[in-house]
């Protein structure tokens, strides 16, 4: 089992739409959580940290849940300039923190 | 400010040939990543440096594989010799010292192609 694993998609919205993706990790000494966005043959870029509390950024908000192990990033009101691929990264206790572990990514398409 | 600089940002090559591909980190940024891209696999830390001293060796895939940093605005990674299943962006990532944020600073990747 992959130690972070995501839904490929592509999930394909309309403009305007609120889209959610989630993110479940295997290693529950995983101690950091946070979503990438990456666009089309570009490099990833930090979107957001996830907090234990849940936190929001606009029309970004970020959840985690410990428990079942997974985190989710939900998109409120979505606009065509958040067609990307995202992707949740996870950091785990050790290592200094620097073993920060990506899942494969999911893509995003939204649509007039 | 100048992001992370890699290059070259495209090489195609023939198997069994030497490949280096190259990272200028952010000024001042004490770790230094390197990441491979391919659509099965996602994105794989293959190695990183702090103060140019490598750390975690652990998902260089095999001995085929180098990494250098001789000092803190340089550091490369070798493939020899190469194979078809190296083909993918490679990328060098840095962050500054201090609380981890978890924010990596990306290159733009070099796209490598082994035929």
């Amino acid at each position: 089992r992959k130690e972070v694993e995501q839904d490929p998609g592509p999930f394909n919205v309309p403009e305007g739409a609120t889209v959610a993706f989630n993110c479940t990790y295997s290693n529950s000494a995983s101690q950091s959580f946070f979503w990438y966005r990456q666009d089309c043959r570009k490099e990833p870029k930090l979107l957001m940290s996830v907090y234990s509390s849940g936190n929001e950024d606009g029309r970004f908000t970020a959840q985690l849940n410990r428990a079942s192990q997974y985190i989710s990033l939900l998109i409120r009101d979505s606009k065509l300039s958040d067609s990307a691929t995202y992707l949740c990264a996870v950091n785990r206790l050790g290592g200094g923190g620097n073993k920060l572990t990506f899942g494969t990514g999911t893509q995003l398409k939204v649509e007039l | 400010d100048a992001g992370v600089i890699q290059s070259p940002r495209h090489e195609v090559t023939e198997m069994g040939q030497e490949v280096t591909l190259r990272c200028k980190p952010i000024s001042g940024h004490d770790y230094l990543f390197w990441y491979r891209q391919t659509m099965m696999r996602g994105l794989e830390l293959l190695i990183y440096f702090n103060n140019n001293v490598p750390i975690d060796d652990s998902g260089m895939p095999e001995d085929r594989f180098s990494a250098k940093m001789p000092n803190a605005s340089f550091s490369t990674l070798k493939i020899q010799p190469s194979e078809p299943r190296d083909s993918a962006v490679y990328f060098c990532a840095s962050r500054p010292s201090g609380p981890n944020t978890g924010e990596l600073f990306f290159g733009e990747g070099s796209r490598l192609t082994v035929l």
